[in-house]
């Protein structure tokens, strides 16, 4: 098991170009969830999904989009990149319900 | 969710064991305790999860007081691949969502 994967691992863009970062998870989780961790500080809920063609907006949703097209993939998109995009990303699955989830390895994202 | 304190930070010596307390004086009686543990750099890792029985694992034990108005996660023999940021989390189960409010969290270092 490859557990939850993201893709890329790193990326740079500029300020206003538009990018897609993937989850994939082979557990067969029902709910997935994104996350943005911003220097020194704890995780922020950007957006979850309870099921395969279902969204739901977290904390910090403004400025990011998702879709939920397959169970396993969980897609975080920004259409217009702003500096204030700049963090880590972290993408994390679990049963339905359940408190223990599991995390992919971040995806670190640098706009300029 | 209940509001949960943490100590910044923590140190500890190689083969000691590591004692991390955790304040949840508001946690109502179907919020359980949650720990995840961040290595540095890695997405958050989950450990351990208890209501008010004290709960092991092959991870940690985790003591929950009888109020249940705090409780010590327990690494009994910390290593140098212990140092991370431990983050107790009490998140309410009265609804179906299975999401974390991840605050700072304590700065756990092992050191030789």
């Amino acid at each position: 098991n490859a557990g939850v994967t993201q893709t890329p691992k790193f990326r740079v863009l500029k300020t206003g170009q538009s990018m897609t970062l993937l989850c994939a998870q082979d557990m067969n989780h029902e709910y997935m969830y994104w996350y943005r961790q911003d220097p020194g500080m704890g995780l922020r809920l950007i957006h979850y999904s309870v099921g395969e063609g279902t969204t739901a907006k977290g904390e910090v949703p403004d400025g990011y989009n998702v879709s939920r097209l397959k169970k396993q993939n969980f897609l975080l998109g920004l259409e217009s990149a702003a500096p204030s995009q700049t963090s880590v990303y972290f993408c994390a699955s679990s049963r339905a319900g359940a408190y223990e989830q599991y995390f992919g390895p971040g995806t670190r994202l640098t706009v300029t | 969710d209940a509001k949960t304190t943490q100590p910044t930070s923590m140190d500890c010596a190689e083969g000691r064991a590591a004692n991390l307390p955790c304040n949840h004086s508001t946690i109502s009686g179907n919020e359980y305790v949650y720990w995840y543990r961040q290595i540095h750099s890695q997405g958050p890792q989950y450990i351990i999860h208890g209501l008010k029985n004290n709960e092991t694992n092959e991870m940690a034990s985790l003591i929950i007081t009888e109020d249940r108005k705090s409780s010590t996660l327990i690494l009994p023999h910390a290593t140098l691949r212990d140092t991370a940021v431990y983050y107790c989390i009490a998140p309410y189960r009265g609804s179906t969502l299975g999401r974390l409010y991840f605050g700072r969290g304590t700065q756990l270092t092992v050191w030789p």
